[in-house]
């Protein structure tokens, strides 16, 4: 139990192009989800809070309107990163949050603008 | 303010060595301390979660233990395929939505 997919594994895209990632949770509902980013051989670093149906709650520094985050549904959060730039390139991971309070991970998304 | 420090950054095991990672926090107040396995390009795995000091969890060669200023995993005679990086998060009290507040890492390699 408790697995969270994400989908795609890869992308890669051109600078200015726009880049869907969804992630979701397969066999549990949650109506938080957390969007991390994370550096070669760094950990993760919080982006934004996901709830459903209200307005993600984003770190500070993280930029709300090239980060766009949708959770429409208690199992489906999308991440949008609009007009990628190469300095946008990374590794991106979602995680879900049981009624257990416990957050489990999605296998990420290796992002790679050119 | 809030932090999470793990040490050793590395740690290199011959099989069948046995030692601990350690996780230190500074934290307002704690509501819950996480451990996760993470492999090379992939999401962290979920292995456990201690809530008050005291408590202790085990899963095969992994025991997790929690004082009120620290907490300890604890791997005995490890295996090649327990090479990982190991991390760390605390979830404070108040905090809205669960949010996690991650550590470095251990980088674990364990050596036939």
């Amino acid at each position: 139990g408790a697995v969270v997919s994400q989908h795609p594994s890869r992308v890669i895209c051109k600078s200015g192009t726009s880049v869907k990632i969804e992630c979701r949770s397969l066999d549990f509902q949650a109506t938080t989800m957390f969007w991390y980013r994370q550096f070669p051989k760094q950990s993760l670093m919080l982006m934004a809070t996901s709830n459903e149906g209200s307005k993600a709650t984003y770190e500070q520094g993280v930029e709300k309107d090239k980060f766009l985050i949708n959770h429409a549904s208690l199992t489906l959060s999308t991440l949008t990163v609009t007009s990628a730039h190469p300095e946008d390139s990374s590794f991106y991971i979602c995680s879900a949050r049981s009624l257990q309070e416990t957050q489990y991970f999605g296998p990420g998304t290796r992002l790679l603008v050119l | 303010e809030d932090q999470v420090t793990q040490s050793p950054e590395a740690l290199r095991l011959q099989e069948g060595e046995s030692s601990s990672l350690n996780c230190s926090y500074t934290v307002s107040g704690l509501r819950g301390l996480f451990w996760y396995r993470q492999d090379p390009g992939k999401g962290p795995e979920f292995l456990f979660t201690l809530y008050s000091a005291g408590e202790e969890k085990e899963k095969e060669r992994l025991k997790a233990t929690l004082t009120k200023k620290e907490s300890f995993l604890h791997i005995t005679a490890p295996k090649p395929e327990d090479s990982a990086t190991y991390l760390c998060a605390v979830q404070l009290r108040g905090t809205s939505y669960g949010k996690l507040t991650f550590g470095q890492g251990t980088i674990l390699t364990v050596h036939p």
